[in-house]
């Protein structure tokens, strides 16, 4: 079965700690994995994609086929980063919008 | 601008009346996604389309349609309300191949069925 877990509801962190949003998923084969964020009362939005490998606004997250796990992660939270994150799977056969969505993890950043 | 619009942005309506939540796209993108979005359950598939004429189930199908008769547009259907499905709703448009398409989403629909 594809699936995607996210194990934290909510993540707290001061301003300047490290953070990190845990996601695991299941899935045979070669998956393709993202990172969305929804600001308060914004749309969501693709953070960052593992296939492409880059930095967004300082998260990075790297695919662990072994662990099979695609954490987020920020050396030096923001109070800007406070959103909502949800790690999405591609499904198998699915163009990039048929996504399997995790449950969401809420980060507050506190100053 | 490209951008996925839903209207309305807020809806409140009564058990049964039937309803339709509009979502239309200008990136003439194939793929079209509903979404409900719960608190504790994240982003639930309703339905999706493939492209015009082109539409299955997601997830959570009941007590929903869709249609797909304009590549641009996929209105969301609820022939018949009721209050479990008070919820917000999102529309998700993207191209159906290619390595870096993203999914663009609209703004959102709260729906309160009472």
């Amino acid at each position: 079965a594809q699936r995607v877990t996210q194990p934290e509801k909510l993540l707290s962190v001061f301003k300047g700690a490290p953070v990190e949003l845990k996601c695991n998923y299941s899935y045979s084969g070669s998956p393709e994995l993202f990172w969305y964020v929804q600001y308060s009362r914004q749309r969501l939005q693709l953070l960052l994609r593992h296939i492409s490998r880059e930095s967004i606004k300082g998260f990075t997250a790297d695919l662990n086929k072994g662990e099979t796990s695609f954490h987020l992660k920020k050396p030096f939270a923001q109070e800007e980063d406070s959103a909502m994150y949800y790690c999405a799977l591609k499904r198998y056969g699915g163009s990039q919008g048929n996504l399997i969505f995790g449950k969401g993890t809420k980060l507050s950043v506190k100053p | 601008e490209a951008q996925v619009t839903q209207n309305p942005r807020y809806l409140i309506t009564v058990t049964g009346k039937k309803l339709t939540v509009t979502c239309s796209q200008n990136m003439n993108h194939e793929y079209m996604s509903w979404y409900r979005q719960d608190p504790g359950l994240g982003l639930r598939q309703i339905y999706y389309s493939m492209n015009v004429e082109v539409t299955d189930k997601g997830d959570v199908p009941e007590g929903y349609k869709v249609s797909r008769k304009e590549k641009r547009n996929f209105p969301l259907i609820l022939e018949s309300p009721s209050p479990n499905q008070t919820s917000l709703y999102f529309c998700a448009s993207s191209h159906g191949t290619g390595e870096n398409t993203e999914a663009f989403f609209g703004q959102g629909t709260r729906l309160t069925v009472v």
